[in-house]
């Protein structure tokens, strides 16, 4: 196997608390943006997007911050649980289809 | 309701083999992709297809690479002959619409190639 690759910057928080994932953008003209979920083994799995109309968005215990000015996105999670335990990443959509994302992701581990 | 889902999850194989990696998009998604995961250039897009129509393949590595979709439900990813530097996991994905729209990911294949 590979034993370079990435580098993922590692968030840890304690169950219960809440925790922010940050992640910085490059194109001004970018308008639809999207953070995964991807837990070991398996796909990233949507968990929620925004439009550059709006600078929040609420989901379920989850919510995504846009800054436009500083071209800058956070995800919010509130009393995070073990079972969020993932790397996260967060990604543009065009309106051509193709998606970029903005680095490896970060690790998101919670210990109990 | 059913996600993406892709066939095998593993594949061991010896290089030189041919290997054909499956995938069934969500019902009702125009747009199929597929992605290659490695630790050392994370997600890449190889192809989509639109209504079963290859859009840009200018994602695939190398004349070694071909992917057809025969119908709406299922698409495949074939490699031959397979090297080791194909090993990765890779994903399909699909979206209702191209652009805009978030794409929902299969579980992946992880392929090792010996």
């Amino acid at each position: 196997g590979e034993s370079v690759g990435l580098h993922l910057p590692t968030l840890s928080v304690q169950e219960g608390d809440n925790s922010i994932i940050n992640c910085a953008y490059s194109n001004s003209a970018s308008d639809y943006f999207i953070w995964y979920k991807q837990e070991s083994g398996k796909g990233p799995q949507f968990i929620i997007d925004i439009r550059s109309n709006m600078d929040k968005r609420q989901g379920q215990r989850v919510t995504v911050l846009l800054n436009k000015t500083v071209k800058h996105l956070s995800l919010q999670i509130a009393a995070t649980q073990p079972g969020d335990s993932a790397v996260y990443f967060c990604a543009e959509i065009n309106n051509a289809g193709n998606m970029l994302t903005f680095g490896g992701g970060t690790r998101l581990m919670v210990k109990p | 309701d059913a996600g993406v889902i892709q066939s095998p999850r593993h594949e061991v194989t010896e290089m030189g083999q041919e290997v054909t990696l499956r995938c069934k998009p969500i019902s009702g998604h125009d747009y199929l992709f597929w992605y290659r995961q490695t630790m050392m250039r994370g997600l890449e897009l190889l192809i989509y297809f639109n209504n079963n129509v290859p859009i840009d393949d200018s994602g695939m590595p190398e004349d070694r690479f071909s992917a057809k979709m025969p119908n709406a439900s299922f698409s495949t990813l074939k490699i031959q002959p397979s090297e080791p530097r194909d090993s990765a996991v890779y994903f399909c994905a699909s979206s209702r619409d191209r652009g805009r729209q978030p794409q929902h990911f299969g579980d992946g294949t992880r392929l090792s190639i010996l």
